[in-house]
C-alpha cells in the first residue's frame, strides 16, 4: 500500500503563471487535507475535502486558490496567477475517515 | 475557530535526557495525533489517541489523551540524536478539520 503521493516535489513558476499541485491519497482513503507551510513555521490549514465535496475551505484564500477531489484521480490544488507570497511548501494528507491522517512529502513551490 | 497551544516552542537537551511537551485546546477533541517532521520532509504520524485518558506508547514515545479532552502530552524517554526535529500535535472533533499546534523544535546538544 503506497503512501500519499504528491507531485511534483518541486515546482518553479513565474509570477502570473498557474501552479497545479497533485495529491494521490492512500488506497481506500476518501478524505484529503491540504496544508501550507512557510520555512520555520507550522502547518496552516487550507482545505478539507471528501470525494467530490469540499467540507471546509475556511483556510483557503478567496481568490486565485481552488481545490478539488474528483471521483476518479488525484486531488488538485490550483493556484492561479501566482505571486511571490505563494512560495511555500504545500502538504497533502489523506485519511480513511475522521481518524489519523497520513502526509505526503510535499510540493515546494517557488515563484520567481 | 479552534486554537491549539503547543509548548514549549523549543527544547535544547542532552542525549539520554527525557523530553516532555504538551498541547492544550480551546475546545474538546475526540482525536489527538502526534507527528514528527524532519527538514524537507512531510510530517510522520507517531501516535494516535481516540479516548479521554488513553495512554499509548510507541517505543520510547508515550502520549496521553487528557481527561478533559482539551489537552494531550508527548514524552520521549532517553533521547537519541535521531529524535531531533519538529514535533506537532493535532486534534479534531467529529468530521471537522484536523487542527495543528505550532510545533516544538527539539535540539540535542552534543
Amino acid at each position: 500500500n503506497a503512501g500519499v503521493m504528491q507531485n511534483p516535489r518541486h515546482l518553479v513558476r513565474r509570477r502570473g503563471q498557474e501552479a497545479r499541485l497533485r495529491c494521490s491519497p492512500m488506497k481506500g482513503h476518501s478524505h484529503v487535507y491540504w496544508y501550507r507551510q512557510l520555512p520555520e513555521e507550522g502547518l496552516k490549514f487550507m482545505v478539507y475535502l471528501q470525494k467530490e465535496n469540499i467540507i471546509d475551505e475556511s483556510g483557503m484564500p478567496k481568490e486565485r486558490f481552488s481545490a478539488e477531489f474528483p471521483k476518479e484521480g488525484p486531488s488538485i490544488l490550483r493556484i492561479q496567477q501566482v505571486v511571490r507570497g505563494d512560495s511555500a511548501a504545500y502538504f497533502c494528507a489523506s485519511s480513511p475517515s475522521d481518524r489519523e491522517a497520513f502526509f505526503g512529502q510535499g510540493t515546494r513551490l517557488t515563484v520567481v | 475557530g479552534q486554537q491549539l497551544n503547543q509548548s514549549p516552542q523549543s527544547m535544547f537537551i542532552q542525549e539520554g535526557e527525557d523530553v516532555s511537551m504538551n498541547c492544550t485546546s480551546s475546545s474538546i477533541f475526540n482525536t489527538w495525533l502526534w507527528y514528527k517532521q524532519d527538514p524537507g520532509e512531510g510530517p510522520v504520524l507517531l501516535i494516535a489517541l481516540y479516548k479521554a485518558g488513553e495512554l499509548t506508547s510507541n517505543g520510547r514515545l508515550t502520549a496521553q489523551f487528557g481527561i478533559t479532552r482539551k489537552d494531550s502530552f508527548l514524552n520521549i524517554s532517553a533521547s537519541i540524536p535521531s529524535d531531533v526535529g519538529i514535533y506537532f500535535c493535532a486534534g479534531s472533533f467529529g468530521n471537522e478539520k484536523l487542527t495543528f499546534g505550532t510545533g516544538t523544535r527539539l535540539t540535542i546538544i552534543p
